[in-house]
Formats: C-alpha cells, structure tokens, sequence
C-alpha cells in the first residue's frame, strides 16, 4: 500500500498570500496520478486537481499542482476567504488500491 | 447537475447490520464506476469500497473485507453498501463517490454523505 505523507499538518495563512501543500508518497506513484481533494466543514468533498497538475472543471487558476514520482505540491497563488479548508491528496496510480493522505488544514491566520 | 445523495445510516449496536444507499442524477449512471470513503469522526477519509460500471468488478479495503458487501442498480440509479458485523471502529461519515470512468480512476463528485454510528 503507498502511504501517503502530507505537511505542514495545519498552515496559518492571511488572505492573499500564498499557500504551499506537500504530499510525500512511500513509493512511486505510477503516471503521476495523483489527486487533490479540498474538504470544508459540513460540505461534500470537491475534486481539485488531478493526474499532479490538472485542474478539475471549474477549479479557478490560482489552484495549480506539480510534483512527480514520490513528491507533489499544491500551491495556492493568492488565498481567498473561501479557501481556508482541509486539503487531502489522493493517489490512484494503484487503483483501487487507493490511498488518501491525512490531510492539511489550512486555516485564517 | 451531479447529485449523489447518500441515505441509510443510524445507530446500530456492535455486530450489527445496515445498508446504506446513494441516489444518483445528472449523469449516465450506467457508465461510471462508484466508490464508497469513510471519515471517522475528526479524523481522514478513508477508502471503503468499488465496484465497476456493470458490477461485474468489486474492490474492499482489507478492514471492511469479508463483513461489506458493495452493489448497484443500474435502473435505479442506485448505489448500496451492505455492512454486516459491524465494529465501533466503522463509525464514520460514508460518502457515495463517482468515478470519472467505467473503471477505477479518478473520483470527480462526491456525496455530502451519511453518518453511520456503532455503538451500544
């Protein structure tokens, strides 16, 4: 099973500034499929980015992924009001063996 | 519009049974494979369970292995997990997934999800 690493554990942050996610793989993650979940209180989970670096439908810009083989990034270019959340990556390179990371809580400094 | 709505869940004591069920819409359920992930209260998400867009492929986590039981309707837009032997430790938010494809690949929408409670 790939496990899957993700710091800081929680980020404090002041809207518009930039925001910087990790997710450590134990192993390589096969054709870099790799996906990034957002998660607020009381709402379904939403697709973000996926295959390291897609955005999903709707997903503005300033949400952009990189990474390949064992490290990714999410990177946030400048914080809105309504980003402040709990970020999960998700590998499905091993599907459906799938593994989630713990997740990153981002929160208004 | 995707819609996946989750309903089924409760409190049940340990070693007991119950079936969830996802109501889907706003897409051509035949044709993607559904998932099921769990977050324990407070904690992560979990993943539970798959099956294929005809039901002709399942998948379970080892903890859920043997007592979860996943299916679909396919003329009723409907997605099932049966949960049977159930621990404290399935205590959880269950959320209806969808696959992107017929196959196991990326989870596009979710569910608000269902709260399933074990406990006596």
């Amino acid at each position: 099973e790939i496990v899957l690493t993700q710091s800081p554990g929680t980020i404090s942050l002041s809207p518009g500034e930039r925001a910087t996610l990790s997710c450590r793989a134990s192993e390589s993650v096969s054709s870099s499929y790799l996906a990034w979940h957002q998660q607020k209180p009381g709402r379904a989970p939403r697709l973000l980015i996926y295959g390291a670096s897609i955005r999903a439908t709707g997903i503005p810009d300033r949400f952009s992924g990189s990474g390949s083989a064992t490290d990714f990034t999410l990177t946030i270019s400048r914080l809105e009001p309504e980003d402040f959340a709990v970020y999960y990556c998700q590998q499905y390179g091993s599907a459906p063996q799938y593994t989630f990371g713990q997740g990153t809580k981002l929160e208004i400094k | 519009e995707v819609q996946l709505v989750e309903f089924g869940g409760g409190l049940v004591q340990p070693g007991g049974s119950l079936r969830l069920s996802c109501s889907a819409s706003g897409f051509t359920f035949r044709r993607h494979a559904l998932h099921w992930v769990r977050q324990a209260p407070g904690k992560g998400l979990e993943y539970v369970s798959a099956i294929n867009s005809d039901g002709s492929s399942t998948y379970y986590a080892d903890s859920v292995k043997g007592r979860f039981s996943i299916s679909r309707d396919n003329s009723k837009n409907t997605l099932y997990l049966q949960m049977s032997g159930l621990r404290t430790e399935d205590t959880a938010i269950y959320y209806c997934v969808k696959d992107v494809t017929g196959g196991y690949y990326v989870f596009d929408y979710w569910g608000l999800g269902t709260l399933v409670t074990v406990s006596s």
